[in-house]
C-alpha cells in the first residue's frame, strides 16, 4: 500500500495563480482532511470530507476549494494563490472521524511570490 | 470549540535520559488523544494514542498519560535516543465525527 500520496511535493507560484494540490489514498478510508502547516501555528484544518460527494470547512478555508468525486481522491485548489498561502500543505485520511488516528501524506511545501 | 495547548515549544536532553511533553485540552468531553511525530521533511506519523477510559499507555520506550481531571496529558520518551531527535504534536478529539485539535508542536533534540 501507498498510503496517503501528495503531489507535486514542492511548487513555487506568482501571486494570483492557481493550482491543485492532489492527493490520493488507497486504504478505502472514509475521511480526508487537508491541513497548513505554519511555524509556532501547529497544524490547522483547512477542509475536510467524511465521504465521497460530501465537504466542509474547517479553521481556515478562505481562498481554498476542496472536492471529493471518489473515495480516493481528496484535490484542494487554490483559487488566487496569496503570499499568505506560503505554508506546508497535509493531506491526511482515517477510517474514522475522531475516533483513529490519521494517516498523514508526505507534504507539499508551496511558496507563494 | 476545543484548545490545545503543548509545552515546551523546544526541549533539548542528553541521550539516555527522559524527555516529556505535556498538553492541556479544554474541553472535558474530549475523549481520544493521539500523539505525532514529525521528522524534517516528512508528514507527522502516529506513535502512541490513548482514550480517555484509560489512564495510562506504554508502548516500549514510549509511554503516554492522561489526568482526566486536571485535563492534561503528556508524553514520556525513556532512553532517548538521536533517531528521536524530531516534532512532536499532541492532539484531541471531542467525540466521534469530530475533527482533531492539535498542539503547536515540541522540537525535541536528543544530544549524543
Amino acid at each position: 500500500n501507498a498510503g496517503v500520496t501528495q503531489t507535486p511535493k514542492f511548487q513555487v507560484l506568482k501571486t494570483g495563480q492557481s493550482m491543485t494540490l492532489q492527493c490520493a489514498q488507497d486504504m478505502n478510508h472514509e475521511y480526508m482532511s487537508w491541513y497548513r502547516q505554519d511555524p509556532g501555528m501547529g497544524l490547522r484544518l483547512i477542509h475536510y470530507s467524511v465521504g465521497a460527494g460530501i465537504t466542509d470547512q474547517g479553521e481556515v478555508p478562505n481562498g481554498y476549494n476542496v472536492s471529493r468525486s471518489t473515495t480516493e481522491d481528496f484535490p484542494l485548489r487554490l483559487l488566487s494563490a496569496a503570499p499568505s498561502q506560503t505554508s506546508v500543505y497535509f493531506c491526511a485520511s482515517s477510517y474514522s472521524l475522531g475516533q483513529a488516528s490519521y494517516t498523514f501524506g508526505s507534504g507539499t511545501r508551496l511558496t507563494v511570490v | 470549540g476545543e484548545n490545545v495547548e503543548q509545552h515546551p515549544s523546544t526541549l533539548s536532553v542528553q541521550e539516555g535520559d527522559s524527555a516529556v511533553i505535556k498538553c492541556t485540552y479544554s474541553d472535558s468531553a474530549s475523549n481520544y488523544f493521539p500523539w505525532y511525530k514529525q521528522e524534517l521533511g516528512k508528514g507527522p506519523q502516529l506513535i502512541i494514542d490513548i482514550r480517555s477510559n484509560v489512564g495510562e499507555k506504554k508502548d516500549q520506550r514510549i509511554a503516554v498519560t492522561l489526568n482526566k481531571t486536571a485535563k492534561h496529558f503528556s508524553l514520556h520518551i525513556t532512553e532517548t535516543q538521536p533517531e528521536d531527535s524530531a516534532v512532536y504534536f499532541c492532539a484531541a478529539s471531542i467525540k466521534a465525527g469530530n475533527q482533531f485539535y492539535f498542539g503547536t508542536g515540541t522540537s525535541l533534540t536528543v544530544i549524543p
